[in-house]
């Protein structure tokens, strides 16, 4: 079962805008993560924040977590066209499962 | 360099042929996965290993069967039992040791077609 849903689907934005996507999860979790995926390719890890933190950054990216809405976002700043990409949250539940379930992801498409 | 590889990156298949894909990472980690990708639907697991000669059957297992005979390595079968096996696989590892899922490496995908 799929643990996390990306709102919105699907994002077009110019450059130098900035991207939002959400995040929302059903149980209680451990850590959540973001990873991005350039079209027919693996996924990239961006970014991991622990249920204890409520905010991290990490170059142009920012991502919140509220464990009480059970909800992350997701900013990228200053966006470029090489943030075109399909962007994944994905949450590691409690207690330990010892893997990973990934939201359907939103695709940002950065318009030159 | 380390890093996951996954090959073929694209394979044919025909009804009622089972078909091996192959993952090898050489990141030292534990733990492994295999996970499908069909258009709109995001990740899905389908089997898992935390440690050598140990595996777990994940969401979507049916139709699949795997092997960690050896820590660098976790093929994938698709046998002719899994009825809608044309999708993209994802084989990940991480360094397991069964604690808190961290970060997960990925490789760059099969694509597998049923003619």
């Amino acid at each position: 079962s799929q643990q996390g849903e990306e709102d919105p689907q699907a994002l077009s934005i110019q450059e130098g805008e900035n991207a939002t996507m959400n995040c929302s999860y059903k149980t209680s979790i451990n850590n959540l993560q973001w990873y991005r995926q350039n079209s027919g390719r693996g996924l990239v890890h961006l970014i991991l924040i622990r249920s204890n933190e409520r905010e991290k950054h990490s170059g142009r990216l920012r991502v919140t977590l509220d464990t009480s809405k059970k909800s992350s976002s997701l900013l990228i700043t200053a966006s470029r066209a090489a943030d075109t990409a399909s962007y994944f949250c994905a949450t590691d539940a409690r207690p330990n499962d010892y893997k990973l379930s990934f939201g359907a992801g939103t695709t940002v498409t950065v318009r030159a | 360099d380390g890093g996951i590889t996954q090959s073929p990156k694209y394979l044919f298949r025909k009804e009622g042929q089972n078909v091996t894909l192959s993952c090898e990472q050489n990141l030292n980690h534990d733990a492994m996965y295999w996970y499908r990708q069909d258009p709109g639907q995001g990740l899905r697991l389908i089997y898992y290993s935390q440690i050598v000669n140990d595996f777990q059957k994940g969401d979507i297992a049916e139709g699949y069967s795997v092997s960690r005979e050896k820590k660098e390595s976790f093929p994938l079968t698709v046998t002719s039992a899994q009825k809608n096996p044309t999708a993209f696989y994802l084989c990940a590892s991480s360094i397991g040791g069964r604690t808190i899922t961290g970060e997960l490496f990925f490789g760059e995908g099969s694509r597998l077609t049923v003619l």
